[in-house]
């Protein structure tokens, strides 16, 4: 069963703290995304990445970094925490193929104070 | 990159009704055209896709058509229940994927 697994479903920081959100895939996918959703906005596309190493930015990047050290792991830092970062971020992964299903994560809902 | 706009971004049917929803996109190199459900508290599921070399695609009572000249595609559901109320998602895919800005079906009894 496929399965993409965010670390936190629910995580509540203070502002100006450093803040990890994992992603972890069990599928072996070159392609790994992170989103934020908001109402009214849908899910825009922070970053995402083809493989180890490797990132690109997406529509709202600022802010924001992320790591790929493994295949298997994505994770999101938010450097300094800002209360307008409070929302749900939602992790995604597929393989390289292009014409194929992306698989969501649970989402973390993230609340800064 | 890639933009992706969804209408309408609510949409209230009777229960058996058909419920429609569009969007366009503006990269011509997109070639895949995902659609999710996320029902309340739950995750983004596929529930049909369609690919740049087909005009049409159903599947029981949804389906999705393509107009790549006019560079929009839309969803259709025939024949709505109550378990279809939940927010969709349209996509375009190249190399990334972005996704509209949702809209939030609710079928009403």
């Amino acid at each position: 069963d496929v399965k993409v697994t965010q670390s936190s479903r629910y995580l509540v920081k203070r502002t100006g703290e450093k803040v990890f959100l994992e992603c972890v895939q069990d599928m072996d996918h070159e392609n790994m995304f992170w989103y934020r959703q908001d109402p009214g906005l849908g899910l825009r596309l922070i970053y995402f990445s083809y493989d180890v190493k490797m990132k690109e930015k997406g529509d709202i990047p600022e802010g924001y970094s992320v790591s790929r050290e493994k295949k298997e792991r994505f994770s999101l830092i938010l450097e300094s925490a800002s209360t307008n970062q409070t929302s749900m971020y939602l992790c995604a992964s597929k393989d390289s193929v292009s014409n194929t299903e992306a698989f969501f994560g649970q989402g973390t809902r993230l609340t800064v104070v | 990159g890639e933009n992706v706009e969804q209408h309408p971004s609510t949409l209230s049917v009777q229960e058996g009704d058909s419920a429609v929803i569009k969007c366009t996109y503006s990269d011509s190199a997109s070639n895949y055209f995902p659609w999710y459900k996320q029902e309340l508290g739950k995750r983004p599921q596929l529930i049909i896709d369609i690919r740049s070399n087909v005009g049409e695609k159903k599947d029981q009572r949804i389906a999705v058509t393509l107009n790549k000249t006019a560079k929009h595609f839309s969803l259709h559901i025939t024949e709505t229940q109550p378990e279809d109320s939940a927010v969709y998602f349209c996509a375009a895919r190249f190399n990334d994927m972005r996704f509209g800005a949702g809209t939030r079906l609710t079928v009403k009894p």
